[in-house]
């Protein structure tokens, strides 16, 4: 069985700040996994994904990732926070058996001030 | 390219009345899936699809039936609506690299 942890439902930053999203996993095998990204209204984008190549993951928008086997975890960064960053963000697994679908965090919107 | 098509967007029910939400894809994906989106809870899996003739349950099936006839469309139908059932839900498809492709989202209120 496979879980995710997000860490704070809510985050708020300023914007030029620091983007930190927390997430926690545990699988029982090497696992797939992935951030979306879910603006109001809309449906969910794919931000980034590590599928056990580099352990640091390069995404869209000036967001990474970085794969830490041993902490179990999946941290969602950003540099500089923009104002359209606004969003929710979720963390999800997968055991990346074809077919296998994902297992999502509970979200964590991010709120970024001016 | 239209990827994955959900119809109806929005959608207001009466207790005790079924609907069928539509899903098809393009992509030619075996790889099928029905999540519902509450809020704090993420994404839960309804039911999924590995292939035409082939679903299976998911985390919450109790409600709802799928059927797959075709490799193209994923119907999620809602035999008698609850209030519980009152969510956002997302069809997806998984293509390679693993990678899932979702709909737009329906929303659905049960009132």
């Amino acid at each position: 069985a496979q879980s995710v942890t997000q860490l704070g439902s809510h985050v708020s930053v300023s914007e030029g700040a620091l983007v930190l999203l927390r997430c926690n996993y545990s699988s029982s095998v090497p696992p797939y996994l992935f951030w979306y990204v879910q603006y109001p209204n809309q449906g969910l984008q794919l931000l980034l994904k590590y599928t056990s190549a580099a352990t640091l993951v390069k995404g869209i928008n000036g967001f990474e990732a970085e794969f830490k086997k041993s902490e179990t975890s999946f941290h969602l960064t950003k540099p500089s926070a923009h104002m359209s960053d606004a969003a929710e963000y979720f963390c999800a697994v997968s055991d990346g058996n074809a077919g296998n679908m994902l297992t999502f965090g509970g979200g964590t919107r991010l709120m970024v001030k001016p | 390219n239209a990827g994955v098509t959900q119809t109806p967007k929005f959608q207001v029910l009466k207790t005790g009345q079924s609907m069928t939400l539509q899903c098809a894809q393009d992509m030619n994906h075996e790889y099928m899936s029905w999540y519902r989106q509450d809020p704090g809870m993420g994404l839960r899996l309804i039911h999924y699809s590995v292939g035409a003739g082939i679903t299976d349950q998911g985390e919450v099936p109790n409600g709802y039936n799928v059927s797959r006839s075709t490799t193209e469309d994923f119907p999620l139908r809602l035999l008698s609506a609850a209030p519980s059932q009152t969510s956002v839900y997302f069809c997806a498809s998984i293509g390679s690299g693993n990678t899932i492709y979702f709909g737009e989202g329906s929303w659905l209120t049960v009132v």
